[in-house]
């Protein structure tokens, strides 16, 4: 089925370190979803984005919609332990929600 | 805890068997749809209803279906079991598709292992 494109597919940072990632597609969304999944979890809705341009804060969680409408970034700061998993993005054209590929997040001690 | 319910959690099956996993929508949530994540890959849809009508069809086999009863909550139905449909199914459920909030919060999982 068709997915979007997140990258980078991984990252390994250490404590403190703030974080970006991002994903792009070929098809215009009017909605993006961001997601993070523990393993073996359900995704939990991190932040929704409805508009291109948008930026939207939660916590130390920051996202935008991309002005193409095409692409999405999630940036991450001062990274903590519990950070730790897989971020997915979502991206909503018709009634139906199209998932990144994930980016899974590990935190190096 | 988003609010949607999936039974059960785990479900240990053999090739060829047929299995019903089960998901109860947060409340007043009309929308239920289902998803397919096998092992480290992304999520698949497979299917969703809106109040008791199928409205969207993802990659979903035809060995698999689905069903909204009445009270909203939803039935994913999968048969002749083969070992590649050994995976994590989500359930997830939203307001209503068509209107903002698009949210869909998801369940739990269940964890099918096809032996």
């Amino acid at each position: 089925g068709q997915q979007l494109n997140q990258s980078p597919q991984s990252m390994f940072i250490q404590e403190g370190e703030d974080v970006s990632m991002n994903c792009t597609s070929s098809s215009i969304f009017n909605t993006w979803l961001w997601y993070k999944q523990d393993p073996g979890e359900g995704p939990v809705l991190l932040i929704a984005l409805y508009k291109a341009g948008e930026l939207t804060s939660n916590g130390r969680l920051t996202a935008q919609f991309g002005i193409t409408r095409k692409d999405s970034f999630l940036n991450i700061s001062a990274s903590i332990p519990s950070d730790v998993g897989i971020y997915f993005c979502a991206g909503k054209g018709n009634e139906k929600l199209t998932f990144g590929t994930g980016t899974r997040l590990t935190i190096i001690p | 805890d988003s609010g949607v319910t999936q039974t059960p959690k785990h479900l240990i099956t053999a090739t060829g068997q047929r299995v019903t996993l089960r998901c109860s929508p947060r409340s007043g949530d009309l929308s239920v749809y289902w998803y397919q994540q096998s092992l480290d890959q992304g999520l698949q849809f497979l299917i969703q209803y809106y109040n008791g009508e199928e409205r969207a069809k993802g990659n979903i086999l035809e060995r698999f279906s689905a069903q909204q009863f009445p009270d909203l909550h939803s039935e994913l139905n999968l048969s002749s079991l083969e070992l590649g449909d050994s995976a994590l199914y989500f359930c997830a459920s939203s307001a209503t598709p068509r209107l903002a909030p698009y949210e869909q919060y998801f369940g739990p999982g269940t964890r099918l292992t096809v032996t």
